[in-house]
């Protein structure tokens, strides 16, 4: 099986760009569809990005996802920050039925 | 709409087990995929295993193997989380999430079930 690597932490001003990388060790980033799940404290991950670019409906076009078979990573990008989007964020992909979890990324908005 | 209850917290002993249910409302239970997910104090998202109720046989995260068991009632479309030989480091937050397959996200999740392994 393979790990997905995050940053534990970045951190940018409101109306600022960041984003998160997610590394696999092993096998190609293309192979499996990569996930992105925001948790806020208290409560269950949702969402913001599936199947490695796409966005549910409901979450704003400020964030996108993208894969880069160079480095073997995948990144969440988030525009014009918000203070509402300080939240701990996680990678998922998959290798046959077993999921893989990255270790997540504390995102504070300062 | 989508729910997933999940059972109530629970404090155990060290060396016993636990079994959290996980209750599905307002959609087809059977054919989706129930992933287990758990998350210790501070600390990141760990995948347990999952199972397609329709299909029955579970698949289990390698750290967990022989030690969890996750099954699934589709007359109650209910499915349940046994974990045996507790030891401290259980100590976490147990979510059940549906997806639909899966290379699919987990798209619904329950509220989690805190258990707590102490002496």
């Amino acid at each position: 099986n393979f790990i997905l690597t995050q940053p534990h932490s970045v951190s940018e001003s409101p109306g600022k760009t960041v984003t998160i990388s997610c590394t696999r060790s092993s096998g190609s980033i293309a192979s499996n569809y990569v996930q992105w799940y925001q948790q806020r404290p208290g409560s269950a991950p949702t969402t913001v990005i599936y199947e490695d670019h796409q966005r549910p409906s409901g979450v704003p076009d400020r964030f996108s996802g993208s894969i880069d078979t160079s480095s073997n990573s995948a990144s969440l990008t988030i525009s014009g920050l918000r203070t509402e989007d300080e939240s701990d964020y996680y990678c998922q992909s998959y290798h046959f039925s077993s999921r893989v979890f990255g270790g997540g990324t504390k995102l504070t908005v300062l | 709409q989508v729910q997933l209850v999940q059972s109530g917290a629970e404090v155990k002993k060290p060396g016993s087990s636990v079994k959290v249910s996980c209750r599905a409302s307002g959609g087809t239970f059977s054919t989706y995929s129930i992933n287990w997910v758990r998350q210790a104090p501070g600390q990141g998202l760990e995948w347990m295993g999952r199972i397609i109720p329709l299909l029955g046989v579970p698949d289990y995260a390698q750290q967990f193997q022989g030690r969890v068991t996750i099954t699934a009632d589709e007359s109650t479309n209910t499915a349940y989380m046994e974990l045996r030989s507790l030891r401290s480091e259980d100590t976490a937050v147990y979510f059940c999430a549906r997806a639909d397959g899966d290379s699919s996200p987990c798209d619904y999740w329950g509220q989690g079930a805190l258990v707590t392994v102490s002496s």
